[in-house]
């Protein structure tokens, strides 16, 4: 069964510290690897789409890497406008299903 | 770009009632639309599938008489609760992409509460 993990669950930050959020996957044939940004009460922003292990995505502070079982979005120096919740989903190869897991919630301080 | 808007964002109505909700692709034709459901710290719950001009694919569980997807055109996509009851009550939110190779871009939700 495909199935997408997040951890962890909730993450707090002081503005500056530096970190990184997990998506671990299990999935028959990747087709797309995809991070997501949910702010309250919005629908998630796309971020990145990631194919192939190996893979990496940036922008502005964010940054995406992807291997064969999960995946990383590194905050570098987070202020506090990045506080949200970061979901991350994959699409397995023969459908168009996104298969999403449940986030991680970011608090950043100042 | 790929701006999605979703009408109305928040809808509170009795039981029994039927409610429509509107997604629309601003910027771009939409080929394929997606209808999920989103309980509180919960992942999003795909209910369906619509590609414009087809007849939407459900996923198990959804109950195709209670949830009428309708995607008429390449910009527009609705989804009506019918006979709607307090169990319905949830954030509703849709996504369209432009081809099979496009992300899906999202609506800001439709919070449904049904009294």
């Amino acid at each position: 069964e495909d199935q997408v993990t997040q951890s962890p669950e909730a993450l707090r930050l002081q503005e500056g510290e530096s970190s990184s959020l997990n998506c671990s996957y299990t999935v028959s044939g990747l087709r797309g690897l995809f991070w997501y940004r949910q702010d309250p009460g919005k629908g998630p922003e796309f971020l990145f789409t990631l194919y192939s292990a190996g893979e990496e995505k940036e922008k502005e502070r964010l940054k995406a890497t992807l291997t064969k079982k999960e995946s990383f979005l590194h905050i570098t120096a987070p202020k506090p406008e990045d506080s949200a919740t970061y979901l991350c989903a994959v699409q397995a190869g023969n459908t168009d299903k996104l298969i999403f897991g449940t986030g991680t919630r970011l608090q950043v301080f100042p | 770009g790929a701006v999605v808007s979703q009408h109305p964002s928040w809808v509170i109505c009795k039981s029994g009632t039927s409610v429509k909700i509107e997604c629309r692709s601003l910027d771009f034709q939409a080929t394929t639309m997606f209808w999920y459901r989103q309980f509180p710290k919960q992942s999003l719950m795909l209910m369906a599938t619509s590609n414009e001009g087809s007849k939407a694919t459900y996923e198990q569980g959804v109950e195709k008489d209670k949830f009428l997807i309708n995607h008429a055109s390449l910009t527009l996509s609705t989804l009506t609760v019918t006979s709607a009851h307090p169990e319905d009550s949830s954030f509703y939110i849709c996504s369209a992409r432009e081809t099979v190779n496009q992300p899906q871009h999202f609506g800001d939700g439709t919070r449904l509460s049904i009294l």
